[in-house]
């Protein structure tokens, strides 16, 4: 158990609908990044938040978006979905405090089917 | 611009073999490595890593990884595979501090399959 809670853990849903992702970092992690995982593209990394400020932006599409709340819990919004969207959505989270690099540490994943 | 090749997508594998997954990555710069495994249904967890020091890195469960920088590799190996082994291996590098993180880039994954 890494410690880095995802909610929920499937998601089903169909075309042109929004959804939101949810993430809980370990405790003391000020950092969370998000991921998405599809057969096609590999590991791919979407947006860093630190300590509730975007630090660094991945692959991201416009139609996605995320934010950092006060109690450093996360949420990915994705919205006007396309089947392309279909993929695996990891979070992870880092304490992050310069170098070197930290561990980061992966949630457990929320599988999205749009269909 | 960092970026990581895996060159074996699937290495099959009888029990207590050994084996190497092989890791090679493009940078510029100085680099910083990680190993992580993802069993199935499951979240990543790392392996090992190198950021500085001796080449020879040791990680969890019996597996240890060589850096070298001469041939910009950086190969996972286990003189001695368990059924338990099976999972997805994926190779990241890290080098340059974009807006004050550094943000690994991940290899596409090499599926070890451990037959018994």
């Amino acid at each position: 158990d890494s410690g880095v809670t995802q909610t929920p853990k499937h998601l089903i849903t169909a075309t042109g609908q929004r959804v939101t992702l949810r993430c809980s970092p370990r405790s003391g992690d000020l950092s969370v990044y998000w991921y998405q995982q599809s057969l096609d593209q590999g590991l791919q990394f979407l947006i860093q938040y630190y300590n509730g400020e975007e630090r660094a932006k991945g692959n991201i599409l416009e139609r996605f978006s995320a934010q950092q709340f006060p109690d450093l819990h996360s949420e990915l919004n994705l919205s006007s979905l396309e089947l392309g969207d279909s993929a695996l959505y990891f979070c992870a989270s880092s304490v992050d405090q310069g170098l070197p690099p930290s561990e980061q540490y992966f949630g457990p994943g929320t599988r999205l089917t749009v269909t | 611009a960092q970026s990581v090749t895996q060159l074996d997508s699937q290495v099959p594998v009888f029990e207590e073999a050994p084996v190497e997954l092989r890791c090679n990555y493009s940078s510029s710069v100085s680099v910083y490595l990680f190993w992580y495994v993802q069993y199935p249904n499951q979240g990543l967890q790392l392996l090992l890593k190198y950021l500085s020091g001796s080449t020879l890195v040791k990680g969890i469960n019996g597996f240890e990884a060589e850096f070298n920088k001469s041939q910009t590799s950086f190969h996972l190996r286990k003189p001695s595979v368990h059924i338990s082994d099976t999972a997805e291996y994926f190779c990241a590098v890290t080098d340059g501090y974009t807006g004050g993180s550094y943000i690994p880039t991940f290899g596409r994954g090499t599926s070890l399959i451990v037959h018994p």
